[in-house]
């Protein structure tokens, strides 16, 4: 199984300041065929389930405001937030869909400081 | 816009089978892949597995002697079992669609299973 890591656990962010979020796979999600990373990014509000921010490492979701974006290739990446605002409070997950089975990191908790 | 949701129910006996199904409206079943994936409460996110439209599944390997998925295209609808169930196995689990390649861009508002006597 890929193992993935993620840095810090949780960290504390004032409003209007940047939030990064690193992720780190235990072996390359980087499938050299077509040279994308198989690396979603999830963002889980209390009580609700995940909702996708970002795929394929830096994708942005429609929908998703442009202060969040992804970045990284091979196994570490990251997750930006470049002005946290109070709605973005939750948990993130980096995820792998490159092998099976599908694996998550942890989770990373923000909170405002 | 996509929905869906869980159904079945919320407490299990231990040994017993958990039974879940995921209704899909607003789009149809077909043409993708869909996955259930749980969390145990204040855990993280594992994924259980996924199954394709034509009946297609794949299973976590840590999980298989004991999963079955089923589609029901004509109703929208796919399932999970899950036998011989212990507390470890009380989560909230939720259904979801898979996009192509794999990431998830659709999920349900999940339900909460206890296996408890």
């Amino acid at each position: 199984d890929i193992v993935m890591t993620q840095a810090p656990d949780s960290l504390a962010v004032s409003l209007g300041e940047r939030a990064t979020i690193n992720c780190t796979s235990s072996q390359s999600v980087l499938y050299s065929s077509n040279n994308k990373n198989y690396l979603a990014w999830y963002q889980q509000k209390p009580r609700q389930p995940p909702k996708l921010l970002i795929s394929w490492a830096s994708t942005r979701e429609s929908g998703v405001p442009d202060r969040f974006s992804g970045s990284g290739s091979g196994t570490d990446f990251t997750l930006t937030i470049s002005s946290l605002q109070a709605e973005d409070v939750a948990v993130y997950h980096c995820q792998q869909y490159y092998n099976i089975p599908r694996t998550f990191g942890q989770g990373t908790k923000v909170e405002i400081k | 816009q996509v929905q869906l949701q869980e159904s079945g129910p919320g407490l299990v006996k231990p040994s017993g089978t958990l039974s879940l199904t995921c209704t899909v409206s607003g789009g149809s079943i077909s043409s993708y892949y869909w996955t259930w994936i749980r969390q145990p409460p204040g855990k993280g996110l594992e994924w259980i597995g996924y199954i394709y439209y034509s009946g297609t599944t794949n299973y976590n390997p840590s999980l298989q002697s004991r999963v079955t998925m089923s589609v029901d295209t004509s109703k929208n609808q796919f399932s999970l079992e899950l036998s011989s169930v212990t507390a470890a196995d009380t989560a909230v689990y939720y259904c979801a669609r898979v996009k192509s390649g794999g990431h998830l861009d659709y999920w349900g508002q999940g339900t909460l299973v206890t296996v408890s006597s």
